[in-house]
């Protein structure tokens, strides 16, 4: 049981370029979260999927889109990446939508625009 | 919606002392209360939790305890140890619709030797 992983760990890119973080969690989650970590921010919320088949912005949206392709894996991206997306970025899951309940987060992806 | 302040930023204590970290939110209707750790270069997570419900958990040398009518909460941990030292974050949620919780900024608690 792995929980709840990321790909890739590591990750450097110039302005204007795009990629897509991966996340899958094998815990039979119903929700799934992607958040940024900045220093003295906490965590940010950018999107979230309650339910497999939807998704709906965070508080950070601005500049990510992002896919819930099965219930298993909820994958971001950077269409066209800028300096301001530096940040670790945390996938995490939650066993149940609709009812509080932990949230179980991956170890991060660190990405530096340059 | 929901506001989290977390108090303070920065925490240092000598090993063997108390530390207590405070949050307080903005929504009435907030009713779970987690805590998450995040040690250096980790992942956050989830030490105690409480939800309204309750007014004190605890689990070992860390307790939670919660106001509802101050509308605050409070991490307490008790003879400290540097295997404590991390950041700390407290977040507030509701029940009813999506779970999506908000997160305090987190504090980073150093605990010396």
């Amino acid at each position: 049981n792995a929980g709840v992983t990321q790909t890739p760990k590591f990750q450097v890119l110039k302005t204007g370029q795009s990629m897509t973080l991966q996340c899958a969690q094998d815990m039979n989650h119903n929700s799934m979260y992607w958040y940024r970590q900045d220093p003295g921010m906490g965590l940010r919320l950018i999107y979230y999927s309650a339910s497999e088949g939807t998704t709906d912005k965070g508080e950070v949206p601005n500049g990510y889109n992002v896919s819930r392709l099965n219930k298993r894996e909820f994958s971001l991206r950077l269409e066209s990446a800028a300096p301001s997306q530096t940040s670790v970025y945390f996938c995490a899951s939650s066993p149940t939508s609709g009812y509080t309940d932990t949230q179980y987060f991956g170890p991060g992806t660190r990405l530096t625009v340059l | 919606g929901e506001n989290v302040e977390q108090h303070p930023s920065t925490l240092s204590v000598q090993e063997g002392d108390s530390a207590v970290i405070k949050c307080t939110y903005s929504d009435s209707a907030s009713n779970y209360f987690p805590w998450y750790k995040q040690e250096l270069g980790k992942r956050p997570q989830l030490i105690i939790d409480i939800r309204s419900n309750v007014g004190e958990k605890k689990d070992q040398r860390i307790a939670v305890t919660l106001n509802k009518t101050a509308k605050h909460f409070s991490l307490h941990i008790t003879e400290t140890q540097p295997e404590d030292s991390a950041v700390y974050f407290c977040a507030a949620s509701k029940s009813g619709g999506s779970y999506i919780p908000t997160f305090g900024r987190g504090t980073s608690l150093i605990v010396h030797p």
